[in-house]
């Protein structure tokens, strides 16, 4: 069975601070895909990252980090030097074929100015 | 990159009455899209597999007969939510799987649909 964990609800930070969103996921799959998603008020989903099973690199991308570890099935998400824009809420997915997405319970990010 | 829009983008109506949203891909074919809901401050789950030509698959406690979903042509899915109760307010979100080209078997959200049953 597929799940992913999102144990922080919501977080609060000042703008510039760093902050890492959690995820870990369980499947039973040696092939799967990892995604984070962020949903802003509007509600679309905005695509950030994905990543699968074999590619185990961390991945950069301006302000934002992610470390894929499979050791702790864990891929986690950092926001170097956030910004009030960065408020949203963050979603981590799992997909074992590609096509059927779990997504994790989110965390709110509140960027304070 | 590939877009994906709905129709309407929130919608408000009476209870009992039935409720048509679509689901489009403009750019790309879509043999597979997916229906979510997504309640207040919860996450996105997954209401059913929506195929091209054929029926839907509806995950468990999906009732399918309430919610009636039709992919006609590789562009096209459509959710009509009947006799709408207001439980059944809610976010709806498809997206739709890319079946060739460059972004062959990724997949697309659409922006959403807000419904509102009073």
């Amino acid at each position: 069975a597929q799940k992913v964990t999102q144990a922080q609800t919501e977080i609060s930070v000042v703008e510039k601070e760093d902050v890492t969103l959690d995820c870990v996921y369980e499947t039973r799959d040696t092939t799967y895909y990892l995604f984070w998603y962020k949903q802003p008020p509007s509600g679309e989903l905005v695509f950030l990252i994905r990543r699968n099973s074999f590619d185990e690199q961390n991945e950069i991308s301006g302000r934002y980090s992610w470390n894929f570890q499979k050791s702790t099935s864990s891929f986690n998400f950092t926001i170097t030097a956030s910004q009030v824009v960065d408020s949203a809420v963050y979603f981590c997915a799992l997909s074992e074929d590609g096509q059927n997405f779990v997504f994790g319970p989110g965390t709110r990010l509140s960027v304070l100015p | 990159g590939a877009v994906v829009s709905q129709h309407p983008s929130r919608v408000i109506c009476k209870s009992g009455t039935s409720v048509k949203i679509e689901c489009r891909s403009l750019d790309f074919q879509a043999t597979t899209m997916f229906w979510y809901r997504q309640f207040p401050k919860q996450s996105l789950m997954l209401m059913a597999t929506s195929n091209e030509g054929s029926k839907a698959t509806y995950e468990q406690g999906v009732e399918k007969d309430k919610f009636l979903i039709n992919h006609a042509s590789l562009t096209l899915s459509t959710l009509t939510v009947t006799s709408a109760h207001p439980e059944d307010s809610s976010f709806y979100i498809c997206s739709a799987r890319a079946a060739a080209g460059r972004a062959y078997n990724e997949q697309f959200f659409g922006p959403g649909t807000r419904l509102t049953v009073l």
